[in-house]
């Protein structure tokens, strides 16, 4: 298993362009989210998937949008890229909390730099 | 919603010296704490974990323990060796809930 799999690892946009992050699983995992880290910050979620279909927004959802249209795929969308933006995004998924397994396995990170 | 606080944003040790991180938890509803270590330039990777029903738990080198009236839960590293050196995540979920809440880490430098 390839467990979690992000591209592009690295990204320069310019101010007001769009881009999407992809992030892929093959442990079918209903559970997958997608986390922010800056210095000092630590790890921010930004919205997470229970399941395709299915997205919430987490703890800093302004400007970025996802879908979940399969069980694998969980692509993170920024529609008009701010400095702001600038950061190391994370991937993670893990297996249905109905069962109470709380473990995140993370993609390996995708860093964006927004001049 | 869930608020995490860790502390201390630093810590220093000598090798062979024991570290102590600690984090506090808003959301009384949490049940789930577990903690990630995050080496340089690489993803974050859980390390041990604890569930609301059990004060501490041990592996290896490693422990944690819960205080839940308190709202604290806490990373104890003994023997500390150079390549416990990384960043360490607290987090915390709340029963029957889905987001994963994360404390700021903790950078820890373990001198040889």
């Amino acid at each position: 298993n390839a467990g979690v799999t992000q591209t592009p690892k690295f990204q320069v946009l310019k101010t007001g362009q769009s881009m999407t992050l992809q992030c892929a699983q093959d442990m079918n995992h209903e559970y997958m989210s997608w986390y922010r880290q800056d210095p000092g910050m630590g790890l921010r979620l930004i919205h997470y998937s229970v399941g395709a279909g299915i997205t919430d927004q987490g703890e800093v959802p302004n400007g970025y949008n996802v879908s979940r249209s399969t069980t694998e795929d969980f692509p993170l969308r920024l529609l008009s890229a701010a400095p702001s933006q600038t950061s190391v995004y994370f991937c993670a998924s893990s297996m249905d909390r109905g069962l109470d397994t709380g473990e995140l396995f993370f993609g390996e990170g995708s860093r964006l730099t927004v001049l | 919603g869930e608020n995490v606080e860790q502390h201390p944003s630093t810590l220093s040790v000598q090798e062979g010296d024991s570290a102590v991180i600690k984090c506090t938890y808003s959301d009384s509803a949490s049940n789930y704490f577990p903690w990630y270590k995050q080496e340089l330039g690489k993803r974050p990777q859980l390390i041990i974990d604890i569930r609301s029903n059990v004060g501490e738990k041990k592996d290896q080198r490693i422990a944690v323990t819960l205080n839940k009236t308190a709202k604290h839960f806490s990373l104890h590293i003994t023997e500390t060796q150079p390549e416990d050196s990384a960043v360490y995540f607290c987090a915390a979920i709340p029963t029957g809930g889905f987001k994963t809440i994360f404390g700021a880490g903790t950078r820890l430098f373990v001198k040889a």
